[in-house]
């Protein structure tokens, strides 16, 4: 089945430096892959849409110049965190879809495939 | 009102127990519906897609959608401990790329 791998799953830094997330495919081309981000007993809240080759479509309240997001390839996207402070410690989870042009809706081609997430914390 | 809402729970319940596990939502136009489980510390896992109205099983798990009521179920038969998990239900109305909207998830615990 459809894999995503997310990396580093656990990173801790100082406040003021930048961290960068990996989110790949491995078993198949992700034309679109989606950024969430989920504090304590919360659900995950969607902070942007990456698309590969072109600019990721953030929504409303995320900051783009802060939570920078490269999708390079159709298997690797990358959410750079930059001048991280305590308050952007959080769980950040990388998700994908496979191409479009699947079998029937009713199989479940076009589902979200999650990574394992990371957890951030800053000091 | 969210476009989804989905108890946030806790849910506890004994072991061999059937659960059910529900959201209710507010968009017309939502078409496709799954539920996700998530143990702590992990990312979403996907348990069951549904399209449109109807029901579907697979083992244990069973979802249904009543898109008439706009209100969608997962129930667990013969719940197990290693079922304990947090259920997030999410929805969207289109095949392709669109994004998913998430309940709150149901926190779940089975208690042995």
């Amino acid at each position: 089945g459809a894999v995503v791998s997310q990396h580093p799953s656990w990173v801790i830094c100082k406040s003021g430096t930048s961290v960068k997330i990996e989110c790949r495919s491995l078993d198949f081309q992700a034309t679109t892959m989606f950024w969430y981000r989920q504090f304590p007993k919360q659900s995950l809240m969607l902070m942007a849409t990456s698309n590969e080759g072109s600019k990721a479509t953030y929504e409303q309240g995320v900051e783009k110049d802060k939570f920078l997001i490269n999708h390079a390839s159709l298997t690797l996207s990358t959410l750079t965190v930059t001048s991280a402070h305590p308050e952007d410690s959080s769980f950040y989870i990388c998700s994908a879809t496979r191409l479009a042009g699947g079998p029937s809706p009713s199989s479940g081609a076009n589902v979200l495939t999650f990574g394992a997430g990371s957890r951030l914390t800053v000091l | 009102q969210k476009e989804v809402e989905q108890d946030p729970g806790p849910l506890s319940v004994p072991e061999g127990a059937i659960v059910s596990l529900n959201c209710t939502y507010s968009n017309s136009a939502f078409q496709y519906f799954m539920w996700y489980r998530q143990y702590s510390r992990k990312g979403p896992e996907l348990l069951m897609y549904t399209y449109s109205s109807g029901n579907k099983e697979d083992g244990r798990f069973t979802a249904q959608v009543d898109k008439s009521s706009k209100y969608i179920s997962l129930f667990i038969r013969d719940s197990q401990p290693s079922d304990s998990a947090t259920y997030l239900c999410a929805m969207r109305s289109g095949f392709g790329n669109e994004k998913l909207t998430f309940g709150t998830g149901t926190r779940l615990t089975i208690i042995p």
